[in-house]
């Protein structure tokens, strides 16, 4: 089945950038998607992007996908105490999958000051 | 406002008991989810619906039962075949579409049991 990986804990100093990393096995995957999850709340989606592109920018996100790798990366620049939150990666299994979404462990960013 | 909307927000169960989790939503999605969170575990897909009247299931779906009886509403039982129910339950929605858009989630009910 699918599978998707990411490093439990990432710590970084505001103002610092900060990168998470998540490894997934599906190579029919469509889209993959980042979502953040703050303490007792549910998921807000961040950003996604489309199996054929390799970078996606948006304000202080970048997003980068190797497809040869299997290997997703979502880049924060200029962190702030307020991106502290568990950040999940996740993907479309294949097409048709609607939100049928294949979640990464997530990864809880601490912002030191 | 629109948005999707779980309750109870903190639930205790004694065991082999039943409980029901509400979810609700007023966003005209067609298909909406159940998720469960467990430390380290991220989410893992328990059922899923993409239209009324019909539902599957998905990884995790051994203890658990749903009904989609309306558009607006997806409630999750879980039983008392379910061995280790004490997690964080999330409930999501979304367009029907093959992905590329947002899923909805709520905020999520913490399931005890004592």
């Amino acid at each position: 089945g699918e599978d998707v990986e990411q490093s439990l804990f990432l710590s970084v100093r505001e103002g610092d950038s900060s990168v998470i990393n998540c490894t997934y096995t599906d190579s029919s995957s469509t889209y993959l998607y980042w979502y953040k999850q703050e303490p007792g709340a549910g998921l807000q989606l961040l950003t996604y992007i489309f199996s054929n592109m390799d970078m996606k920018q948006d304000q202080r996100l970048t997003v980068l996908l190797n497809k040869k790798d299997k290997h997703l990366s979502l880049r924060i620049a200029d962190t702030q105490t307020g991106d502290s939150a568990i950040y999940f990666c996740a993907e479309s299994p294949r097409k048709g999958g609607g939100n049928k979404l294949t979640f990464g462990t997530g990864t809880q960013l601490k912002v030191e000051l | 406002d629109g948005g999707i909307t779980q309750s109870p927000k903190y639930l205790f169960r004694k065991e082999g008991q039943n409980v029901t989790l509400s979810c609700e939503q007023n966003l005209n999605h067609d298909a909406m989810y159940w998720y469960r969170q467990d430390p380290g575990q991220g989410l893992r897909l328990i059922y899923y619906s993409q239209i009324v009247n019909d539902f599957q299931k998905g990884d995790i779906a051994e203890g658990y039962s749903v009904s989609r009886e309306k558009k607006e509403s997806f409630p999750l039982t879980v039983t008392s075949a379910q061995k280790n129910p004490t997690a964080f339950y999330l409930c999501a929605s979304s367009p029907y579409t093959d992905g590329g858009t947002e899923a909805f989630f709520g905020q999520g009910t913490r399931l005890t049991v004592v």
